[in-house]
């Protein structure tokens, strides 16, 4: 089992509409939790950590499932700019471990 | 599924000596790599493109004569830093890009990353 898994995608929405992404990860010792944006060839970004509690930003809000293992991550009222892949990252002692991302594609 | 490593995971050293981290494309061939380095509160820096057969791309900041990238086959890229420094310590990172079918497109696999340490 891979240590981070994502759904590959791509998810092509239209603008305004509401998606969301998982993410399962295979270490239930995990702390930390993230997710990235990347743009193509560019280094990924960090757009927002993952809380027990559930965090929002904006249109984004991030849950993390500790029993499940899994972390989500849905953005509201989609825009053409949110087109990206979208990186489900977690944190082990010191180091970060990548899922491969899913692939948004917003459309006007 | 596509499995990228790094070589080594950790490693500590004395200021002045060379580090070589090694990435590997484990099951599946690819043309491109990239190197990113971590700093605090997590965020990556893109240092260089490495392509096979050719000379890597440095992002503007980054030396390339002190962060030698050297992608000798379609499955193995190197970074060596040289002389290196305190100031090098940092979490070292690969991503190995492959061509997915089926809509995706490009998709970067990354490695589990290098932790140099130099004393």
């Amino acid at each position: 089992r891979k240590e981070v898994e994502q759904d590959p995608g791509p998810f092509n929405v239209p603008e305004g509409a509401t998606v969301a992404f998982n993410c399962t990860y295979s270490n239930s010792a995990s702390q930390s939790f993230f997710w990235y944006r990347q743009d193509c060839r560019k280094e990924p970004k960090l757009l927002m950590s993952v809380y027990s509690s559930g965090n929002e930003d904006g249109r984004f809000t991030a849950q993390l499932n500790r029993a499940s293992q899994y972390i989500s991550l849905l953005i509201r009222d989609s825009k053409l700019s949110d087109s990206a892949t979208y990186l489900c990252v977690v944190e082990d002692t010191d180091k970060l471990i990548f899922g491969t991302g899913t692939r948004l594609q917003v459309f006007p | 599924g596509a499995v990228v490593s790094q070589h080594p995971s950790r490693v500590i050293c004395k200021s002045g000596t060379s580090v070589k981290i090694e990435c590997r494309s484990l099951d599946f061939q690819a043309t491109t790599m990239f190197w990113y380095r971590q700093f605090p509160k997590q965020s990556l820096m893109l240092m260089a493109t490495s392509n096979e057969g050719s000379k890597a791309t440095y992002e503007q900041g980054v030396e390339k004569d002190k962060f030698l990238i050297n992608h000798a086959s379609l499955t193995l890229s190197t970074l060596t830093v040289t002389s290196a420094h305190p100031e090098d310590s940092s979490f070292y990172i690969c991503s190995a890009e492959i061509w997915t079918s089926g809509g995706a497109g490009d998709t970067q696999y990354f490695g589990p990353g290098t932790r140099l340490t130099v004393l």
